[in-house]
Formats: C-alpha cells, structure tokens, sequence
C-alpha cells in the first residue's frame, strides 16, 4: 500500500527566509506526486506535480520540488516566504497505474511565517 | 475557469438523522472524487466514480453511499449520522479517470450535533 510521510508538523520561518518542507514516499512503481496547500477553513489548492520527466518541477506562487527516486522524496522548496504563505501544505501521492484511484496524503506539515 | 461546486457549503445535522451533499465536476469532467478531512487531519479517500460507475473505493463506511449521474454530478448520502461524521468533506474532478491532477471543490462543513 502507498503512503506518505511528512516528517515535520510544524514549521516556524522567518518573512523573507527560504524554505523545505520534506515529503516520503512509499510506492512500489514510479508514483504520481502532489503538493497541496490549504488556507484555514478552505479547499485544497494544487502547487505542483510531478508525473515523469524532469525531476524539478515548478510551480505557483513560487514554489518548485525536487523528485528524488534514490530517497523517496519530494520536498517542496521556496527561496523566499511571504506572510501569505502561512498555511498546511500536504504531500500527496497517486496511482500511477491508471484508473480514478483517491490520492494519499501525508498528516501536513503546519507552516508558521515570523514577521 | 469554472472550478468544482459543492453544496450545501456547511450543514449542520443532528445524530441519527440523513445528510445529502452534492459536487458538480468541472465541465467535461468525467471522473469524481470524494474526501473527508476531519479537524487537524489530513483528507481521507472515500470513494471514485468514472463514467458513472464506481471506480475505487476507500475508508467509506458502510453507512454512506454515493453515485454519480448522467449529467457527471454526484451525491453522497451518508445515514445514521455519528459525532464522528462532523468534517470537512471534498469532492474533486478530472478528466478520464487517468489518475492524473485531481481538482478539488471547497468543501461541505458537516457538523453533527
């Protein structure tokens, strides 16, 4: 069975400073992968995607990631947080095999922007 | 770009009673999805449909049943309502059942008194 993992709950940045938030995977073919970021109370908000190909996808607002098949991750990375981007950002994976398979999502990882 | 509607957007019920949400899929979209994120959890799959045929299924109890219709809509019934259903519950769409990005609505607050 897949799964992800999420190994922080909770991270505390500075306005300006660069971020990682660490996503592993466990899947037994090349999966499909997902971050995910949702604002309080609200839906789920695509960042970026990683299908095949070039393993450093980019996405909005800035953000990008980096598939790593040796280390089952894909952390997402951003050079430069805005207040804005306070909010749970969950790494999700899917089945690559075809079919309306649900995706699984790692716990979140809490993200905390310091003025 | 037309997103994915749910409704009701919140709706509050007591225990033991019915609860109907519903999800219009982006246009052209064939395929829905249906989650349930509790407080403070990560969103858990519930149950897919393609082409109006359920597709996978996951941790649905077996007091909830969904279907999606001719025209791509969806509901989700859920019975016997429990404390433990109050969540935020999401549907989401694409396009072919390829497994590929899943699109997701803003979600129905259910909270159960």
């Amino acid at each position: 069975a897949q799964s992800v993992t999420q190994p922080d709950i909770h991270i505390t940045v500075s306005e300006g400073a660069s971020l990682e938030l660490r996503c592993n995977y466990s899947y037994g073919a090349t999966p499909y992968l997902f971050w995910y970021v949702q604002s309080p109370g609200q839906g789920l908000q695509l960042l970026l995607k990683y299908f095949s190909g070039d393993t450093l996808v980019q996405g909005i607002k800035g953000f990008e990631a980096e598939f790593k098949r040796s280390q089952s991750s894909f952390n997402l990375r951003k050079p430069s947080v805005h207040w804005s981007d306070a909010a749970e950002y969950f790494c999700a994976v899917g089945h690559s095999g075809g079919g309306a398979d649900g995706l699984t999502f790692g716990k979140g990882t809490h993200l905390i922007i310091q003025p | 770009a037309a997103g994915v509607i749910q409704s009701p957007r919140h709706l509050i019920k007591e225990k033991r009673e019915t609860a109907t949400l519903k999800c219009y899929p982006i246009p052209r979209h064939d395929t829905v999805y249906w989650y349930q994120q509790g407080p403070g959890q990560d969103p858990q799959f519930l149950i897919s449909f393609y082409e109006k045929m359920q597709s996978d299924k996951g941790s649905i109890p077996d007091r909830f049943s969904a279907q999606q219709f001719s025209d791509y809509h969806s509901e989700l019934n859920m019975s016997s309502l429990e404390l433990g259903d109050s969540a935020l519950y999401f549907c989401a769409s694409n396009e072919g059942g390829l497994g590929e990005t899943q699109y997701f609505g803003p979600g129905t607050r259910l909270l159960v008194l």
